[in-house]
Formats: C-alpha cells, sequence, structure tokens
C-alpha cells in the first residue's frame, strides 16, 4: 500500500531532549516535507527537500533539523526542544518538483507535547 | 496578506444534502494549483480534489466538485449528498508556480458538521 509512514504517532517529553520523527514514504517520492499544525495558524512548512541530499527551510525551521540521506527518508529533528513546539507534526511527499498538479500526500500525523 | 481565506469557521449541513465551503485565493502567478483535504476528528489529512489554473473545466472526484471561478479568483467546495462520515475539518491550499519550494500554503479550514 502506498503510504507516507511517521513515528511515533504521539509523543510527550521534556524540555532539551533530543528527539527524531521519522517519516518514510514508498511511492518513489522525489519531494519531502515537514509541517506542523497549530490551531487558529493552520498548517506551516518547516522544511522541504526537493531530492536526496537537496533540503531547504519553509516559512518556521527555527529549532529543527532535517536530512534526506536516502530517497525514501526525511526525519525531522529537534535538538533541544521547547514547549513552544507542542504541535501536530505532518510529513507529505510528491511525486515530482515542478509539477504543481501532483497532490501532497500526508503522514497521519505526530502529536508532540514538550513539558 | 493571506493568500488563502476560508471565511467560513464552522458550516452545518443535514445529512443528504449538498454544501458549499468557500475559499478564496490570492496569488499574482498564472501557473497554479488548488488542492482541498479533509481532515477527520482522527487527524490524517486526506487528499480530495485538484483544480489546476489551466484547467477549463471545473474538477470533479465522486461526491465531490470544486466550483473554480478564476477571475473571482474562488475555488469552493461542493459536497454533494452529505453523509455523517463527512463531518470533519476541510482545508484549500494553494501551491504557485512551477519549481520553487512546492510549498502548499493552507487556508485555516472550515468545520463540517453533517446532522442526521
Amino acid at each position: 500500500e502506498a503510504q507516507v509512514t511517521q513515528n511515533p504517532r504521539y509523543l510527550i517529553t521534556v524540555t532539551g531532549k533530543k528527539l527524531t520523527v521519522t517519516c518514510s514514504q514508498n511511492m518513489n517520492h522525489e519531494y519531502m516535507s515537514w509541517y506542523r499544525q497549530d490551531p487558529g495558524l493552520g498548517l506551516r512548512q518547516i522544511y522541504y527537500s526537493m531530492n536526496v541530499e537537496v533540503t531547504d527551510k519553509g516559512d518556521v525551521p527555527e529549532g529543527y533539523k532535517v536530512s534526506r540521506k536516502e530517497k525514501r527518508n526525511f526525519p525531522l529533528i529537534l535538538e533541544s526542544p521547547s514547549p513552544n513546539q507542542t504541535s501536530l507534526y505532518f510529513c507529505a511527499s510528491s511525486l515530482s518538483p515542478g509539477r504543481h498538479n501532483q497532490p501532497q500526500h500526508f503522514g497521519d500525523g505526530t502529536r508532540l507535547s514538550i513539558l | 496578506a493571506q493568500k488563502i481565506t476560508q471565511t467560513q469557521p464552522g458550516m452545518f449541513v443535514q445529512e443528504k444534502e449538498a454544501v458549499t465551503l468557500d475559499c478564496t485565493y490570492d496569488t499574482s502567478d498564472p501557473s497554479y494549483g488548488l488542492f482541498w483535504y479533509k481532515q477527520p476528528s482522527s487527524g490524517e489529512m486526506i487528499f480530495l480534489i485538484y483544480q489546476g489554473s489551466y484547467d477549463q473545466q471545473n474538477a470533479t472526484e465522486g461526491r465531490y466538485s470544486l466550483n473554480f471561478q478564476k477571475a473571482r479568483k474562488s475555488a469552493n467546495l461542493v459536497i454533494s449528498a452529505s453523509q455523517l462520515g463527512d463531518s470533519a475539518m476541510y482545508f484549500c491550499a494553494m501551491r504557485e508556480g512551477q519549481g520553487g519550494s512546492e510549498k502548499l500554503v493552507f487556508g485555516k479550514g472550515t468545520k463540517l458538521t453533517v446532522n442526521p
């Protein structure tokens, strides 16, 4: 089944403890992206990747890191999480950059709580 | 300025009736795509329908159709024959131009409640 898989789905942790949210897609998509969703603010892009070893900042990149060493994986790293990073996070992928008719397929989301 | 505006924070509809969810957008790029996503209470984002800026006809996908009025910059989602399972948040999103960040810009969403 074609899908975007995020792990964990839920995480409660404490300020300053490094964490990684994994994202994997099995559709051979070139483009991958991370969004966060907050009440009243909608979804905002954190980072994106057009292909392997190519990543760039979105609208709200502060406090986050990403890497794209393989086409299928795009982990989101919080080196020193803070409470303002408590949010619902989504990973998404699409087939080809440069073709805006390609829908982005979303993972099921990761709900992070930073205490 | 907001690029995607959804003016209806909440909408109610009776089961089996049709409902229109509004979306207006702002762009100066002649090439763009418009998407609608559904987010049920379980949280996942489900792609519903796509409309390209150069498409001559309104998009349709089953019970979903998109009322695309390019001059007015609106892309309203029409759900026909509403079902209880349609109760969810609905987001309109836009992707501009060719290449670039590929970013989807989302509206703030409309919460649809289908009443039995």
